[in-house]
């Protein structure tokens, strides 16, 4: 039982690049997460799925697209990079949104 | 909207001393209140909860009771030590058709010495 898997752990970009952070997790659960963290902000909801097949934006959703794949992943996309969204982005799952489960985190860099 | 304010770090102290973070929230309704942890490189691991007025959460040491009054859910513990060295996040999820996300404070960095 790995819980909630992300990949990948670091990734440095160019501005304007494009790229995926993939989240998977194990745990049938219906409800998935993008957050992101940045100092002295706390974590700020970017995205959500609360079911298969249903995406909606968060706090902070500019610059980003979501794809709910199946009940078990929940994907981030940034397709043009920009150095505001250098940040570690966590992913995380809920079964009864009482208790969450988060991944370890992708730490993303754009130059 | 929800909102969570705690108290600003970073925090320091030395083993086997007192830790209080204090965390206020708003939220309509009745809202379920967290403590999150987060140890250097790690994720966010659920510290405890507690989803009542007055229920008290606890794990590890630490303890925070949720008080609607006041609408607070500090978090103490009695003796800290060095691997209590984290940042811990105080969240809530609203009641209602809000509790479909986590809503975090900042954090509040805490340095345990030896």
């Amino acid at each position: 039982n790995a819980g909630v898997t992300q990949t990948p752990k670091f990734q440095v970009l160019k501005t304007g690049q494009s790229m995926t952070l993939q989240c998977a997790q194990d745990m049938n659960h219906n409800s998935m997460y993008w957050y992101r963290q940045d100092p002295g902000m706390g974590l700020r909801l970017i995205y959500y799925s609360a079911s298969e097949g249903t995406t909606d934006k968060g706090e902070v959703p500019n610059g980003y697209n979501v794809s709910r794949l199946n009940k078990r992943e929940f994907s981030l996309r940034l397709e043009s990079a920009a150095p505001s969204q250098t940040s570690v982005y966590f992913c995380a799952s809920s079964g009864d949104r009482v208790v969450w489960y988060f991944g370890p985190g992708t730490r993303l860099l754009v130059l | 909207g929800d909102s969570v304010t705690q108290m600003e770090g970073p925090v320091t102290l030395s083993e086997e001393a007192f830790l209080t973070i204090n965390c206020t929230y708003t939220a309509t309704g009745y809202p379920s209140l967290f403590w999150y942890v987060q140890y250097p490189g790690e994720g966010l691991q659920l510290l405890l909860k507690a989803t009542k007025a007055d229920d008290k959460g606890s794990n590890k040491g630490f303890e925070a009771t949720y008080r609607k009054e006041t609408t607070s859910f500090h978090l103490e513990k009695g003796s800290v030590q060095v691997s209590d060295s984290a940042v811990y996040f105080c969240a809530l999820t609203g009641s209602g058709g809000s509790n479909y996300k986590l809503t975090f404070g900042k954090g509040t960095l805490l340095t345990v010495n030896p």
